[in-house]
């Protein structure tokens, strides 16, 4: 299948600082890419639909100032929580899916390893 | 794009066939059932999806009913390390993959 990388694995940060996560597709090129955010035992919740060189879209009740999200290559979308406070500390997942017509159509997502970010 | 239903949790030996059911009575016509699992702390994972025939691969296989209300997930031989949360998702290939709860399944040595 297809590999979706995504960095940092785990970041701690102070109150009031900006954290940026990156999310990379190795070995295709993703024409769509999508972030989620996860709570303790809960479901992974939707966040924001990123079109390479387009704005984002985001889900009713996301603030778009304040999670960033920038999708400048077919390869590449970033994730920045800008202000970071504590309730914003989650589990932050990434994925990406292809309009290709090869075997990694069929609108299949592949998702990132996630990024644990706990704010201080 | 249509709800499921799953059972919140099952348990399952090791080495025997897991069932995870999934019921999806609004499905249309142009909707597809994505199975997707989510390990412990890690990203979800792709599993298989299908419109209305059974599929197979190397992970498991999907049977979905006639009516295509209903779908069953087939692990055939269960170990430790499918432990993890499945979702079944329906949604046409426009939409956007909306997670539910999914079934915690739990396999025991």
């Amino acid at each position: 299948g297809a590999v979706v990388s995504q960095h940092p694995s785990r970041v701690i940060c102070k109150s009031g600082t900006s954290v940026k996560i990156e999310c990379r597709s190795l070995d295709f090129q993703a024409t769509t890419m999508f972030w989620y955010r996860q709570f303790p035992k809960q479901s992974l919740m939707l966040m924001a639909t990123s079109n390479e060189g387009s704005k984002a879209t985001y889900e009713q009740g996301v603030e778009k100032d304040k999670f960033l999200i920038n999708h400048a290559s077919l390869t590449l979308s970033t994730l920045t929580v800008t202000s970071a406070h504590p309730e914003d500390s989650s589990f932050y997942i990434c994925s990406a899916k292809t309009a290709g017509l090869a075997v990694l159509a069929k609108n299949i997502q592949y998702f990132g390893a996630g990024t644990r970010l706990s704010v201080l | 794009d249509a709800k499921t239903t799953q059972p919140p949790s099952m348990d399952c030996a090791e080495g025997r066939a897991a069932n995870l059911p999934c019921n999806h009575s609004t499905i249309s016509g142009n909707e597809y059932v994505y199975w997707y699992r989510q390990i412990h702390s890690q990203g979800p994972q792709y599993i298989i999806h299908g419109l209305k025939n059974n599929e197979t691969n190397e992970m498991a296989s999907l049977i979905i009913t006639e009516d295509r209300k209903s779908s069953t997930l087939i692990l055939p031989h269960a170990t430790l390390r499918d432990t993890a949360v499945y979702y079944c998702i329906v949604y046409n290939q426009g939409g956007k993959l909306i997670f539910g709860q999914g079934t915690e399944l739990s396999v025991k040595p």
